[in-house]
């Protein structure tokens, strides 16, 4: 079954650094999504991201987090100046529609530590 | 938004029992309502899902319920099994928002 891939597995980084979390969603999908989980907490939704645009964001995507698709496989989450509370596991999704059939299928995440 | 409240957060249950967890949500337009297994460090995975205009869907010994008037849709689990012990998350609204999760244990 096609996987939605995310390197690299962890990342620890200084506060205040730059980093680039990688995505590659499921080939025949055209909508894709970053997610966070703190650690023992709920899965929250970051950003959507379709035809080359964000469509949706929540309030945590602030202008330090920036979404691209560099090329036509890779969908990268930019942090631009980490902080503490950004050390979470970050997912990755891809969905093939939108709408009542929007099944999302989950990356095994990168686990970011912001030291 | 969505606002996705999820009951209880710890459900232990002796193998074979039932276990059921429910959720709540606000947005009466959410219309697609999916529910996630994630085992401990792994990716979250779908389980089952239901559309609004079903009120029941079954696969194996997972069911889940959905009543639209009430705002509320729920997760069963029959002849549960050690293998099901996994954090069980829902999700409603067209994000996904999703619920605080439950922490199932099974114990054999």
């Amino acid at each position: 079954e096609p996987e939605v891939t995310q390197t690299p597995s962890h990342q620890v980084t200084q506060m205040g650094q730059e980093v680039i979390l990688r995505c590659v969603p499921i080939s025949n999908h055209l909508y894709f999504y970053w997610y966070r989980q703190i650690l023992g907490q709920k899965v929250e939704f970051l950003v959507s991201f379709y035809n080359n645009e964000i469509s949706e964001k929540s309030e945590i995507f602030d202008d330090q987090f920036s979404v691209e698709r560099p090329d036509g496989s890779n969908f990268t989450l930019k942090i631009r100046s980490t902080k503490l509370e950004d050390s979470a596991m970050y997912f990755c999704a891809s969905s093939e529609t939108r709408g009542t059939n929007e099944k999302l299928f989950f990356g095994s995440g990168t686990q970011l530590s912001v030291l | 938004g969505e606002n996705v409240e999820q009951h209880p957060s710890t459900l232990s249950v002796q193998e074979g029992d039932s276990a059921v967890i429910k959720c709540t949500y606000s947005d009466s337009a959410s219309n697609y309502f999916p529910w996630y297994k994630q085992e401990l460090g792994k990716r979250p995975q779908l389980i089952i899902d239901i559309r609004s205009n079903v009120g029941e869907k079954k696969d194996q010994r997972i069911a889940v319920t959905l009543n639209k008037t009430a705002k509320h849709f729920s997760l069963h689990i029959t002849e549960t099994q050690p293998e099901d012990s996994a954090v069980y998350f829902c999700a409603a609204g067209g994000q996904f928002y999703f619920g605080t999760g439950t922490s199932l244990t099974v114990i054999p």
